[in-house]
């Protein structure tokens, strides 16, 4: 049964750092895995999209990577600004779409 | 365009009662996906569509949960008798192409249910 785990739970940096965030599952035989971010009280927005043949994917501050070998994606935030604080998730998709629990950042003007 | 659509964005009901949720997904979509968010369990996938076809109902918790399909264009989420425990906010999204789920799904902003 795949499972798919996000650490940290919760990160809190000052504005201008660099961060990544981690997405581990079990099983590699995946068809993607994308990456969401949820504001409070609102649905989820798609931030990058990495196809199993894929090991990366960027668009603007944010670049993800993919290693099914390792069982990991990473989330790389660049030059953090208050807006990006939000929950990241990670989901694999396939047959049937698997969320992690997500990661909730806070960043400090 | 507007986006997937869900109706009401937030519903309060007593336990007993029937409780109905819609959405409308992105023109063109041809996938439909229900998911249920709670702090206990987090994102789950309840049941999703392939061209109005439900795919796969395997995580619909219990036979009060029925979902359908009747037109590419809508979907309903229906809970009867609902329970306190089914409170949560659903969320609907949709996706460009049929099959297994390889591409972008375009999330509603979710219904928020209380029942109490």
């Amino acid at each position: 049964k795949q499972e798919v785990t996000q650490i940290p739970a919760a990160l809190s940096v000052p504005e201008g750092e660099n961060l990544v965030l981690n997405c581990s599952f079990t099983d590699s035989a995946i068809y993607n895995l994308q990456w969401f971010r949820q504001d409070p009280g609102k649905g989820l927005t798609s931030l990058l999209l990495i196809q199993s043949s894929q090991r990366e994917q960027t668009s603007g501050r944010l670049n993800a990577s993919l290693d099914k070998s390792s069982g990991r994606s990473t989330l790389y935030i660049a030059a953090s600004q208050p807006g990006d604080s939000a929950t990241y998730l990670c989901a694999l998709g396939g047959f049937k779409t698997i969320f992690g629990a997500g990661t909730r950042l806070f960043v400090k003007a | 365009d507007a986006g997937v659509i869900q109706s009401p964005r937030h519903e309060v009901t007593e336990m007993g009662q029937e409780v109905t949720l819609r959405c409308k997904p992105i023109s063109g979509h041809n996938s439909l996906f229900w998911y249920r968010q709670t702090m206990m369990r987090g994102l789950e996938l309840l049941i999703y569509f392939n061209n109005n076809v439900p795919i796969d109902d395997s995580g619909m918790p219990e036979d009060r949960f029925s979902a359908k399909m009747p037109n590419a264009s809508f979907s309903t989420l229906k809970i009867q008798p609902s329970e306190p425990r089914d409170s949560a906010v659903y969320f609907c999204a949709s996706s460009l192409h049929g099959g297994a789920n390889t591409d972008t799904q375009y999330f509603g902003p979710g219904t928020r249910l209380t029942v109490l």
